[in-house]
């Protein structure tokens, strides 16, 4: 499909495990963005990458979050030793590029992680 | 201070109504502003884009004060179909407001 694609859609895990989420962009798209969502709340930045610039990681909750884009394309967002309050939606969206008046980014249904 | 703050709500107005939500930012060199739109438990979709002058699009107006560094969005004849909650985007790496929840009832 031509969307942005995320994988898996759901996540149960135990506490303490770690586990990764990932994220097929839009082809073509060169900047990539990671929000958390807990229930009933808004979106939290995480992280984004943008070509083969640095990333800008200043939304990462803690060292256990970390996350990749290799190859300029797909993401994957690793949360180590993963508790409790980790449990939320992991979204990701792509835009054709980062700033501009008509980057609409386009987002995918989300991961549900949830930590037992 | 938080980058983007909107007003969480909820809304809730009756069928009809006009409705505006505000939302400011911190960061004065952002240069690009949305407005998305999120559904219960679906991803967020691109409302419409925020231009300097103001832009409007059907029921929805769109606004932009760079010198009070806030954005708003005005709904006119609200539909039952509006009720969803309502995120404002800043850009620089894309900054999410916490959305506003609008509820139309009959």
């Amino acid at each position: 499909g031509a969307g942005v694609s995320q994988s898996p859609s759901n996540k149960v895990t135990e506490k303490g495990k770690d586990v990764e989420l990932r994220c097929d962009p839009i082809s073509g798209h060169t900047a990539l963005y990671w929000y958390r969502q807990s229930l009933g709340q808004g979106l939290e930045f995480l992280i984004y990458f943008q070509g083969n610039s640095a990333p800008d990681k200043s939304g990462l909750p803690s060292d256990r979050f970390s996350a990749e884009r290799t190859g300029g394309s797909v993401s994957t967002l690793t949360i180590q030793r993963t508790q409790q309050e980790d449990s939320a939606v992991y979204l990701c969206a792509s835009s054709s590029e980062a700033t501009g008046m008509n980057t609409e980014a386009f987002f995918g249904q989300g991961t549900r992680l949830t930590v037992v | 201070r938080k980058e983007v703050e909107q007003d969480p709500g909820p809304f809730n107005v009756p069928e009809g109504a006009t409705v505006a939500f505000n939302c400011t930012y911190s960061n004065s060199a952002s240069q690009s502003f949305f407005w998305y739109r999120q559904d219960c438990r679906k991803e967020p979709k691109l409302l419409m884009s925020v231009y300097s002058s103001g832009n409007e699009d059907g029921r929805f107006t769109a606004q932009l004060n760079r010198a009070s560094q806030y954005i708003s969005l005005l709904i006119r004849d609200s539909k039952l179909s509006d009720s969803a909650t309502y995120l404002c985007v800043v850009n620089l790496a894309m900054r999410f407001g916490a959305g506003t929840r609008l509820t139309v009832k009959p």
